[in-house]
């Protein structure tokens, strides 16, 4: 079946360390984003990438980088720097903007708490 | 820039009535995009409705319409025949059609409750 897998699904970090989520994709889609949610709010655009080795900030980047080595691999690192980095992340992938809606597919969630 | 105002925090309905979660967006783009999205309390976010700003017809996907008033700058969910399974939070969200602009920007959403 194709999909996004982002794993794991729940991460317990120390103040201070950084972390990396993982988010993988197998519907040949060029466009991959990370979003961050916090709790009763919509999300929020870390991230995105249109083709491997190329990405760009999106609203909220400080504290957090991204790769792209792969067009089916999009990890993230919360890094240290990242003040407040508890919150649910979404990974998302899409075709190229173009004719039609091109909706974003979003992965499962981690769910991140930095104590 | 873009933005998306959803007003109701929360809805409630019965099973099997209809209701309608509110969007109101602004945006100096010509031509965009309107989505709506379902977040369970899994988490996941899965794509129910798609409505461009050039499209004539209000989109429907089974249950799911959306009542596109352009003129009013809104993008109302219109869910029929409200299923329990229907009880998520609901986010509406938009972004530019062309260009190099992929950013979708998202509304804080409606909690839907569907009451047995």
């Amino acid at each position: 079946d194709g999909g996004i897998t982002q794993s794991p699904k729940y991460l317990f970090r120390k103040e201070g360390q950084n972390v990396t989520l993982s988010c993988e994709q197998n519907l040949n889609h060029d466009a991959m984003y990370w979003y961050r949610q916090d709790p009763g709010q919509g999300l929020r655009l870390i991230y995105y990438s249109q083709i491997v080795n190329d990405f760009q900030k999106g609203d909220i980047a400080e504290g957090y980088s991204v790769s792209r080595e792969k067009k089916e691999s999009f990890p993230l690192t919360v890094t240290s720097a990242q003040k407040n980095p508890t919150a649910f992340y979404l990974c998302a992938s899409s075709m190229l903007l173009g004719r039609g809606s091109y909706e974003q597919y979003f992965g499962p969630g981690t769910r991140l708490t930095v104590t | 820039a873009q933005k998306i105002t959803q007003t109701q925090p929360g809805m409630f309905v019965q099973e099997k009535e209809a209701v309608t979660l509110d969007c109101t967006y602004d945006t100096s783009d010509q031509s965009y995009g309107l989505f709506w999205y379902k977040q369970p309390s899994s988490g996941e976010m899965i794509f129910l409705i798609y409505q461009g700003s050039y499209d004539e017809q209000n989109a429907t996907e089974g249950r799911y319409s959306l009542n596109f008033q352009k003129a009013r700058k809104s993008a109302n969910l219109v869910i029929s025949a409200s299923q329990l399974g229907d009880s998520a939070m609901y986010f509406c969200a938009m972004r530019p059609r062309g260009g190099s602009n992929y950013k979708l920007t998202f509304g804080k959403g409606t909690l839907l409750t569907v009451n047995p």
